[in-house]
């Protein structure tokens, strides 16, 4: 089956710095992208979504990218901090009698050293 | 924080054995789903259901079975455990129609061992 995958299992930041995590998906009837972050021993928590017909849309110290034309969808975190540290993932919905069937990427751990 | 609840937070069990997970809500969402997390393959999709007594199955639905008799709760079971079937347990649920489409609240996990 189609799924969403990511480019880089894992990244490495120093404070302050804005952070870019990449995602490609697959499946060309998607219509819905979001955003979770996972902290160690938590179930996943929302950051961010879009729909596919936006290419960006921002959040607060977040901005998610949407380019359709390689199916390629990316996660900017501004001046990461700490607390960012977890890991994230992109997910994908068809939409319609989809609703809430989700398939998630594989995950990209972000470190952010102090 | 959504309020839902998982339990039991871990098990250890042994191959051949019943498992039940539970997963209570306090939102009324309508819907309501059972992922598993396993590394390398991210969440995957069990059974999910959209209101007492309908549910339906999802990606990896194979050895689980799952019932919803009222709004507040849905039930996982393994009938028969396998040491494949080990792994974290997450119940998420959401909102009717009118939400945003996919924001899924994720409860706390339950991590399953079959030895």
């Amino acid at each position: 089956g189609e799924s969403v995958g990511l480019h880089l299992p894992t990244l490495s930041v120093q404070e302050g710095d804005n952070s870019i995590i990449n995602c490609a998906y697959s499946n060309s009837a998607s219509d819905y992208f979001i955003w979770y972050k996972q902290e160690s021993g938590k179930g996943p928590q929302f950051i961010i979504d879009i729909r596919s017909n936006m290419d960006k849309r921002q959040g607060q110290r977040v901005t998610v990218l949407l380019n359709k034309t390689v199916k390629h969808l990316s996660l900017q975190i501004a001046a990461t901090q700490p607390g960012d540290s977890a890991v994230y993932f992109c997910a994908e919905n068809a939409g319609g009698t989809s609703y809430g069937k989700l398939t998630f990427g594989q995950g990209t751990i972000l470190t952010v050293h102090p | 924080d959504a309020g839902i609840t998982q339990s039991p937070r871990h098990k250890v069990t042994e191959t051949g054995t019943p498992v039940t997970l539970r997963c209570h809500q306090t939102e009324n969402h309508r819907y309501m789903y059972w992922y598993r997390q396993d590394p390398g393959h991210g969440l995957r999709l069990i059974h999910y259901s959209y209101g007492v007594k309908d549910t339906d199955k999802g990606e990896v639905s194979d050895g689980y079975s799952v019932s919803r008799s009222k709004t507040e709760d849905f039930l996982l079971t393994l009938e028969s455990a396998t040491s494949s079937q080990t792994s974290v347990y997450f119940c998420a649920i959401s909102e009717s129609v009118g939400s945003r489409t996919g924001e899924l609240f994720f409860g706390e996990g339950s991590r399953l061992t079959v030895l």
